[in-house]
């Protein structure tokens, strides 16, 4: 049973501070790492993916994965009230898409900016 | 360009009645998605079309779910007869395939099933 576990918050983070967002996950197999954020009562929207170990930067938002800890996370520079959302963490098993597997997902966590 | 469309966005039935959810995905994507949130739990995998062929529906929950995707473009999900435990929203996304190795999926708002 793969598994994809989130700290389900709210986490607080006051405006213009660093939100760090933390997920792991259980399957050694898995090949892409995603982070999508929700509104409420919206879609969920990607954010950022990444499959390799290390850091990837867009903009305000870096993903990070270490892969022999089988831990990927999400960091927010600048936290804005606008930034305020679930963040959804999802790992796929297979390095390309459009096979067989789908995501899977962890519950997300609650991030709060206070302005 | 359209996003992920889903119809309708609030559907309320009595159990034991029938509900069918449809999803209209980005033109030109190939794969289809239908995934699941029930209250309290994570999004969880349903089925993947590609185009008109089902090629993974390990996660459907039991026979009461029929999808079907005719002719390669929008997609239906029919739920009969409809239980309590089918309550939940019921997301629908796409993609064109892959991209840098990572299939990137595009969501729709999802319908939320309410089943009484």
């Amino acid at each position: 049973q793969k598994e994809v576990e989130q700290n389900s918050g709210p986490l607080s983070v006051p405006e213009g501070a660093i939100a760090s967002l933390n997920c792991t996950y259980s399957d050694r197999g898995s090949q892409s790492f995603f982070w999508y954020r929700q509104y409420s009562g919206k879609s969920p929207e990607l954010i950022m993916f990444i499959y390799s170990n290390g850091d990837k930067e867009d903009g305000r938002f870096t993903a990070q994965l270490n892969k022999a800890s089988q831990y990927v996370s999400l960091l927010i520079r600048d936290s804005q009230p606008s930034d305020s959302a679930t963040y959804l963490c999802a790992v796929k098993d297979k390095y390309s898409g459009g096979g067989a597997d789908g995501l899977t997902f962890g519950k997300g966590t609650h991030l709060i900016i206070q302005p | 360009e359209a996003g992920v469309t889903q119809f309708p966005s609030h559907s309320v039935i009595e159990k034991g009645q029938t509900v069918t959810l449809r999803c209209d995905p980005i033109s030109g994507h190939d794969n289809l998605y239908w995934y699941r949130r029930v209250m309290g739990k994570e999004i969880k995998f349903l089925l993947h079309f590609v185009k008109e062929s089902k090629q993974d529906e390990s996660g459907m929950p039991n026979n009461r779910f029929l999808a079907e995707r005719t002719g390669g473009t929008y997609s239906t999900l029919k739920v009969q007869p409809a239980e309590l435990e089918d309550s939940g929203v019921y997301f629908c996304a796409s993609s064109q395939g892959t991209k840098f190795g990572a299939n990137v999926l595009t969501f729709g708002a999802g319908s939320r099933l309410t089943v009484l």
